[in-house]
C-alpha cells in the first residue's frame, strides 16, 4: 500500500519561532513531491515543490532524502498567518499523487 | 482569471437520494482530477478525466460512484443512492496538458464541495 505518513501534530509554537515538519513516503517509485497547505474547511494550496537538491522559498525551505524516502519543510520566523494544516504530497506518473493526512500548525501570539 | 469552480459547495440529502457534484476547470486546463477527504483524513485519489475520457478510476468505489467530464460544459461527480460513509469534502482539482517527463502536473484545486448525507 502506498503511504505517506505524517506526525499530525498539532505543533504550537509562538511567533518567530522556527518548526520543522517531516514525512515520510512508501512508494520508492515517487519522483515528484510537494508540500500544500489546508486551511480549515478550505481547500489545498501548493506551498512549494521539493527538490532533490533542496530548495527555499523565503522563510520556507524544503528538503528531500530519496535514500530514505523522508520529505522536510522548516519553517522560519513564524508567522500567525502560517496557522494551517500542512500536506506532505509525493507523486508518481503524471498525476497519481498521495497525500498525507497533514501536520496541524498553531502559531500563537 | 477564475480558478477551479465547483458548485453547490454545501450539498444536504437524505439516505438513499442522489448526489451531483459539478466542476470548471481552469481556463486552459484540461485536466481534472476528483478526490474525497473525509473528516480528520488525508485526500485521497478518485478519478482523473480529459474531456470524454476517463483515464484513471482506480479511486473509485466500484458502486454508486460514476464520474464523466463531457466536450461541453463541467464535470460531473455522481453518487447514487447515498450513504451516511459518503459524508465528505470532494475536491476537484485540474491542470494543463500533461507535458511528459517523470514530474507530476501541479494540480490547483477547487474550493470543494461538502456534502453531508443525513
Amino acid at each position: 500500500r502506498k503511504e505517506v505518513e505524517q506526525d499530525p501534530g498539532p505543533f504550537n509554537v509562538p511567533e518567530g519561532a522556527t518548526v520543522a515538519f517531516n514525512c515520510t513516503y512508501s512508494n520508492s517509485a515517487s519522483q515528484s513531491f510537494f508540500w500544500y497547505r489546508q486551511d480549515c474547511r478550505k481547500e489545498p494550496k501548493l506551498l512549494m515543490s521539493v527538490y532533490s537538491s533542496g530548495n527555499e522559498d523565503g522563510r520556507f525551505t524544503a528538503q528531500l532524502n530519496r535514500a530514505s524516502q523522508y520529505i522536510s519543510l522548516l519553517i522560519r520566523d513564524s508567522k500567525l498567518s502560517d496557522s494551517a494544516t500542512y500536506l506532505c504530497v509525493a507523486g508518481a506518473g503524471s498525476y497519481q499523487l498521495t497525500f498525507g493526512k497533514g501536520t496541524k500548525l498553531s502559531v500563537i501570539p | 482569471n477564475a480558478g477551479v469552480m465547483q458548485n453547490p459547495r454545501h450539498l444536504v440529502r437524505r439516505r438513499g437520494q442522489e448526489a451531483r457534484l459539478r466542476c470548471s476547470p481552469m481556463k486552459g486546463h484540461s485536466h481534472v482530477y476528483w478526490y474525497r477527504q473525509l473528516p480528520e483524513e488525508g485526500l485521497k485519489f478518485m478519478v482523473y478525466l480529459q474531456k470524454e475520457n476517463i483515464i484513471d478510476e482506480s479511486g473509485m468505489p466500484k458502486e454508486r460512484f460514476s464520474a464523466e467530464f463531457p466536450k461541453e460544459g463541467p464535470s460531473i461527480l455522481r453518487i447514487q443512492q447515498v450513504v451516511r460513509g459518503d459524508s465528505a469534502a470532494y475536491f476537484c482539482a485540474s491542470s494543463p496538458l500533461v507535458t511528459g517527463g517523470s514530474g507530476a502536473n501541479v494540480l490547483t484545486f477547487g474550493a470543494g464541495s461538502r456534502l453531508t448525507v443525513l
